[in-house]
């Protein structure tokens, strides 16, 4: 397996611009997961699907933020407008989902500054 | 937030054991102890859990004590490749979310 795609890789964005994160998980896990990480909050949980449902946005920083999954195999973090401080590698990650499901894979992250 | 305490950075010498503490008090009964790493640029990555028991695999060990509010991280011969930072985390089985605290920057000293 490929394990959890994210594109783009690296994104550089003028304020004010929508700025739209995908990713792919992989192949049978029912578990989303979108985080943020910078340097000053650390690794922060956004918000995370199962089955397709948002279960818990609850970290999602405010409405500018919106995560959808229509299907098993995608989902994206759209950012609208953007802003200098949303600047942070997002990253998504994936699992079975579920009692027994102790691992998370995450992808390689989506690096995006906002100018 | 985070139910975990642990020592920010930490030393090790290249080819030494790696042990690396994590202090979690307050962990309750269907809790497990989770570690993950992240290497720099990179994902986190799954190292290993454990309930109570201490637990082995191909990349370190976990020793949980009796009590269940401490345990270590044991890469048994580090290599330079086992920079990164490491996160101690507590999580329900059932709860698929996982809140990663500010975990422990390792430096294998060559």
């Amino acid at each position: 397996d490929a394990g959890v795609i994210q594109s783009p890789r690296h994104e550089v964005t003028e304020m004010g611009q929508e700025v739209t994160l995908r990713c792919k998980p992989i192949s049978g896990h029912n578990s989303l997961f979108w985080y943020r990480q910078t340097m000053m909050r650390g690794l922060e949980l956004l918000i995370y699907f199962n089955n397709n449902v948002p279960i818990d946005d609850s970290g999602m920083p405010e409405d500018r933020f919106s995560a959808k999954m229509p299907n098993a195999s995608f989902s994206t973090l759209k950012i609208q407008p953007s802003e200098p401080r949303d600047s942070a590698v997002y990253f998504c990650a994936s699992s079975l989902g579920g009692e027994g499901s102790y691992e998370q894979y995450f992808g390689p992250g989506t690096r995006l500054t906002v100018t | 937030d985070a139910k975990t305490t642990q020592p920010p950075s930490m030393d090790c010498a290249e080819g030494r054991a790696a042990n690396l503490p994590c202090n979690h008090s307050t962990i309750s009964g269907n809790e497990y102890v989770y570690w993950y790493r992240q290497i720099h640029s990179q994902g986190p990555q799954y190292i290993i859990h454990g309930l109570k028991n201490n637990e082995t695999n191909e990349m370190a060990s976990l020793i949980i004590t009796e009590d269940r509010k401490s345990s270590t991280l044991i890469l048994p011969h580090a290599t330079l490749r086992d920079t990164a930072v490491y996160y101690c985390i507590v999580r329900e089985d059932r709860d698929d979310k996982i809140i990663f605290g500010k975990g422990t920057r390792l430096h294998i000293l060559p």
